[in-house]
C-alpha cells in the first residue's frame, strides 16, 4: 500500500539552528501539506502546496518557515532559526485533490534544545 | 518546559460493545468531514469521511453521522476491538485545502 514517508523520525537541534524536514508524498498525489502537533495537543495545519506553490498557510507558518518541492518526489519543510516552541511532531500529508482524504506520514519529532 | 497538553476526554468500552465518539465542529461552511485515528507515536490514519450534503455514511464496522443543524459529527464503531484503542480526531475541510482538527477523544477498549 502506498504511503507517505518522512525523514528523519527524530531530529534534535539547538535553538537558532536551521532544520529541514523531508517528506516523500504518495507518487500520484498532487496536494501536499505540513501539519504539526505539539505534545498532547491537537493537530494544527501549517501549509498546503499545489502546482509548485503555496495554496494556503496558517498564522503559524511565518517567515521562519518555508516549503519546497526540489524534485519530482520530495517535499521539504525548512525552519530557518528554530525556537524552543517549535518542538513538536511534524506531519507531512498528501492527497489526490484538495477535497480527498489526506494520507499522513509517521511524523518527524523535532526537539529544540 | 513542556506545555501542558489538552485533557482528552476518554471513552472506555468493553471489547465487543459499540462505541460512539462525538465531535462538535465550528464552521458551518465546511464541505467535508473526516475521522482520523491516531495511535501513540504515529500519524493520523484516515478512517472515514462524509460530505456536507450527506447525513450518514457507512464503512467497514464504522458509521459517521452528520447533523448540520447542531454542527455535530459522530463516529460509531461496531463490535469494538482492542486494536481500536487510540485517539480519534474529527477534522473539517473546505475551501483552501486545509483540515481543521478537533481536540480528540481517547478510546480505551477493555478486554
Amino acid at each position: 500500500e502506498p504511503e507517505v514517508t518522512q525523514t528523519p523520525s527524530h531530529q534534535v537541534t539547538q535553538m537558532g539552528q536551521e532544520v529541514i524536514l523531508r517528506c516523500v508524498p504518495i507518487s500520484n498525489h498532487l496536494y501536499f501539506y505540513w501539519y504539526r502537533q505539539i505534545l498532547g495537543q491537537k493537530v494544527e495545519f501549517l501549509v498546503s502546496f499545489y502546482n509548485n506553490e503555496i495554496s494556503e498557510k496558517s498564522e503559524i507558518f511565518d517567515d521562519q518557515f518555508s516549503v519546497e518541492r526540489p524534485d519530482g518526489s520530495n517535499f521539504t519543510l525548512k525552519i530557518r532559526s528554530t525556537k524552543l516552541e517549535d518542538s513538536a511532531m511534524y506531519f507531512c500529508a498528501s492527497s489526490t485533490d484538495g477535497t480527498a482524504e489526506a494520507f499522513f506520514g509517521q511524523g518527524t519529532r523535532l526537539t529544540v534544545v | 518546559g513542556e506545555s501542558v497538553g489538552l485533557h482528552l476526554p476518554t471513552l472506555s468500552v468493553q471489547e465487543g460493545d459499540n462505541s460512539i465518539i462525538n465531535c462538535a465542529y465550528s464552521n458551518s461552511a465546511s464541505d467535508y468531514f473526516i475521522w482520523y485515528k491516531q495511535e501513540s507515536g504515529k500519524g493520523p490514519q484516515f478512517i472515514i469521511d462524509i460530505r456536507s450534503n450527506m447525513d450518514k455514511r457507512q464503512g467497514q464496522r464504522v458509521t459517521v453521522l452528520l447533523n448540520k443543524t447542531v454542527k455535530h459529527l459522530s463516529l460509531q464503531i461496531a463490535a469494538t476491538q482492542p486494536g481500536d484503542s487510540a485517539v480519534y480526531f474529527c477534522a473539517e475541510g473546505g475551501a483552501g485545502n486545509m483540515l481543521t482538527f478537533g481536540g480528540g477523544t481517547r478510546l480505551m477498549v477493555k478486554p
